[in-house]
């Protein structure tokens, strides 16, 4: 079946450094969803990216669709305090409509 | 103000009491659906459903029952709560299954001992 791993499962860094998250599937995809989790909160959309090779930022967030379609990446760029969270990417594949969560990372920032 | 709202938020409870976790949204979405959340296992899909008396089994559905009697309301229903039903629930709904955003309810943290 479906799988999608995501890499790493845990990241600290210091503030202002950047941090990266990897989503990687055995399908090609139709498209990926991401969704932020902040610590004691629930999963918040963050974007959804349907093309190949795509690319889309949102301020310090730099989101990228694979041209294999097979992969995604989330970059933060100068990582702050408030980043802290679950990062989760959400994929669907041509196969089936269903949506399959990966495993998340979750991202610690020291001030 | 569109939401996802599921009650209890905190429950701990005893091996083989029946439980239900409700949940209700208001934006008239079709699919609604309930994550477990579990330490290094990320969300998985316990059931979900397309519309009003349509149901369907996700990735780890046992142990657990749910209804769609109305489109707003999904409950679920642990009809004899075991030790490893302990999880972290949330109940979701989007305007319909694939490609659209998932809006997820506070999450509710149940404990059976």
């Amino acid at each position: 079946g479906q799988q999608v791993m995501q890499i790493p499962q845990y990241q600290h860094v210091q503030e202002g450094e950047d941090f990266t998250t990897y989503c990687n599937s055995s399908t090609t995809l139709s498209n990926i969803q991401w969704y932020k989790q902040r610590p004691g909160g629930h999963p918040v959309f963050l974007i959804q990216l349907v093309k190949s090779g795509e690319v889309k930022k949102q301020k310090r967030l730099t989101f990228q669709f694979g041209e294999a379609k097979k992969n995604s990446s989330l970059h933060i760029t100068a990582t702050q305090t408030t980043d802290v969270g679950t990062y989760f990417c959400a994929a669907i594949s041509y196969n089936t409509d269903k949506l399959i969560f990966g495993t998340g990372t979750r991202l610690q920032v020291f001030p | 103000e569109a939401q996802v709202t599921q009650n209890p938020r905190y429950l701990i409870t005893v091996t083989g009491k029946k439980l239900t976790v409700t949940c209700s949204q208001n934006m008239n979405h079709e699919y609604m659906s309930w994550y477990r959340q579990d330490p290094g296992l990320g969300l998985r899909q316990i059931y979900y459903s397309m519309n009003v008396e349509v149901t369907d089994k996700g990735d780890v559905p046992e142990g657990y029952k749910v209804s769609r009697k109305e489109k707003r309301n999904f409950p679920l229903i642990l009809e004899s709560p075991s030790p490893n039903q302990t999880s972290l629930y949330f109940c979701a709904s989007s305007p319909s299954r694939g490609g659209n955003t998932i809006y997820f309810g506070e999450g509710s943290w149940l404990t059976v001992v």
